[in-house]
């Protein structure tokens, strides 16, 4: 049972450069998750899928989109990279949204040039 | 908006020591508490998850409680050990099913 693995593990990009991360869940979750973790920032909310099909904005959605593929699988992607995108993401799932345990996955440290 | 805080940022104790991790929270309408763990370099590792109508949950030598009434929750860890070093955050589930972390206290367990 791998739970929620990402991929890549890290990764370097140019300003502007596009790029997709991916997310899959192996434990039939219904939510899937997208934050950024940045220095005395705290986890901070990207985009969340409640369900299959659906997805919605969270706190800093800004220069990023998702699409949730199926119901294991979440990508988060950066049309045109930024320096300000430079963090760590990681890729979250729970059994539903809100009321339930969410599980993390490693993370994909992303530093922008 | 919800606001999590917690103190201390970083502690240092001796193995063996118990301890307590503090977390407040400013909005009291939430749905659940959650204590994470997170290792350098590494994802986030799920603790303990408390109900809104739950008092305290228990794993091993891990306890965690909430007054949701007062905004707060506790980490109470016994008989401290080198292999708990790491950063300590919580979570609160708030309106609209929104996890809001505190940024974390660093735990250092010295030998």
């Amino acid at each position: 049972n791998a739970g929620v693995t990402q991929t890549p593990k890290f990764q370097v990009l140019k300003t502007g450069q596009s790029m997709t991360l991916q997310c899959a869940q192996d434990m039939n979750h219904n939510s899937m998750y997208w934050y950024r973790q940045d220095p005395g920032m705290g986890l901070r909310l990207i985009y969340y899928s409640a369900s299959e099909g659906t997805t919605d904005k969270g706190e800093v959605p800004n220069g990023y989109n998702v699409s949730r593929l199926n119901k294991r699988e979440f990508s988060l992607r950066l049309e045109s990279a930024a320096p300000s995108q430079t963090s760590v993401y990681f890729c979250a799932s729970s059994a539903d949204r809100g009321y339930n345990e969410q599980y993390f996955g490693p993370g994909t440290r992303l530093t922008v040039t | 908006k919800q606001e999590v805080t917690q103190i201390p940022a970083a502690l240092s104790v001796p193995e063996g020591e118990n301890l307590v991790l503090n977390c407040s929270f400013t909005d009291s309408a939430i749905y659940n508490l959650q204590w994470f763990r997170q290792d350098p370099g590494k994802g986030l590792t799920s603790l303990l998850l408390i109900q809104s109508s739950q008092r305290e949950q228990t794993s091993g030598r891990l306890n965690a409680s909430l007054d949701k009434s007062s905004g707060r929750s506790t980490l109470y860890i016994a008989a401290s050990q080198p292999g708990d070093s790491a950063t300590y955050l919580c979570a609160v589930t708030g309106t609209a099913s929104k996890l809001t972390f505190g940024t974390g206290t660093r735990l250092q367990v010295t030998l």
